[in-house]
């Protein structure tokens, strides 16, 4: 069974960073593209931030660059998430997803339960 | 990026009504379109892939059509387990970017 758990969410004040963390079994993160997908209070879903299987591919929307950085540890077979310098906006449920190409297609096949990161002070 | 444009962005329909959700892209995207189901608390799920193509285990009553820029999501009967908001997602280029999401309710 595939399973994506993202984890390190939680209440911080602007200017304050987060580590999240996305830990995946039945499923090596190594050999996949990954994106990090956000979904704010009452909006839609918005990708944050992607990177490919050997890492040589890494891109971050624009409301991100500069103050996100995503990682990943193979070992450990884990999608990291280092957010620095919050702002408010940035307050929504994190999902870390896999975009897989199945039969000529591409698709966010598998995704976590999300983690919810606040910045309020 | 490629821009996407669903519509309505929330439609009230009852249980057995057929229901339809339409989705536009801002450039042809080939039928490199998905749609995803996503509950409250819950991860996302994908439903159909590739505007027509049936995700494993996702019930036939979900049925997707479309080519170029323009799409379609139909229930073609409402179930309870179906209230929802639902996204389309392009899949033609990266970043994939989705739509505005369709809230499905009573």
């Amino acid at each position: 069974e595939v399973q994506l758990v993202e984890s390190g969410g939680g209440l911080v004040q602007p200017g304050e960073s987060l580590r999240l963390s996305c830990a995946a079994s039945g499923i090596t993160l190594s050999s996949s593209w990954m994106y990090w997908v956000r979904q704010a209070p009452g909006k839609g879903l918005v990708w944050v931030s992607r990177i490919n299987g050997d890492e040589s591919i890494i891109k971050y929307a624009d409301s991100v660059k500069g103050r996100f950085t995503i990682s990943r540890d193979n070992a450990k077979n884990t999608l990291y998430l280092q957010m620095d310098s919050l702002r408010a906006e940035d307050t929504a449920v994190y999902y870390c997803a896999r975009d897989e190409f199945n039969g000529g297609w591409f698709a966010f096949d598998f995704w976590g339960q999300g983690t919810l990161v606040t910045v309020s002070s | 990026d490629i821009q996407m444009t669903q519509s309505p962005s929330s439609l009230s329909a009852s249980v057995g009504d057929r229901v339809t959700i339409t989705c536009r892209a801002s450039q042809s995207i080939d039928s490199f379109l998905n749609w995803y189901q996503h509950k409250p608390g819950k991860a996302p799920n994908l439903l159909i892939y590739g505007a027509s193509r049936l995700q494993s285990g996702v019930p036939s009553r979900f049925s997707g059509s479309g080519s170029g820029t323009d799409y379609t999501l139909t229930i073609s009967s409402l179930q309870p387990e179906d209230f929802a908001t639902y996204y389309c997602q392009q899949s033609y280029s990266a970043p994939r970017t989705f739509g505005q999401g369709t809230k499905v309710e009573i």
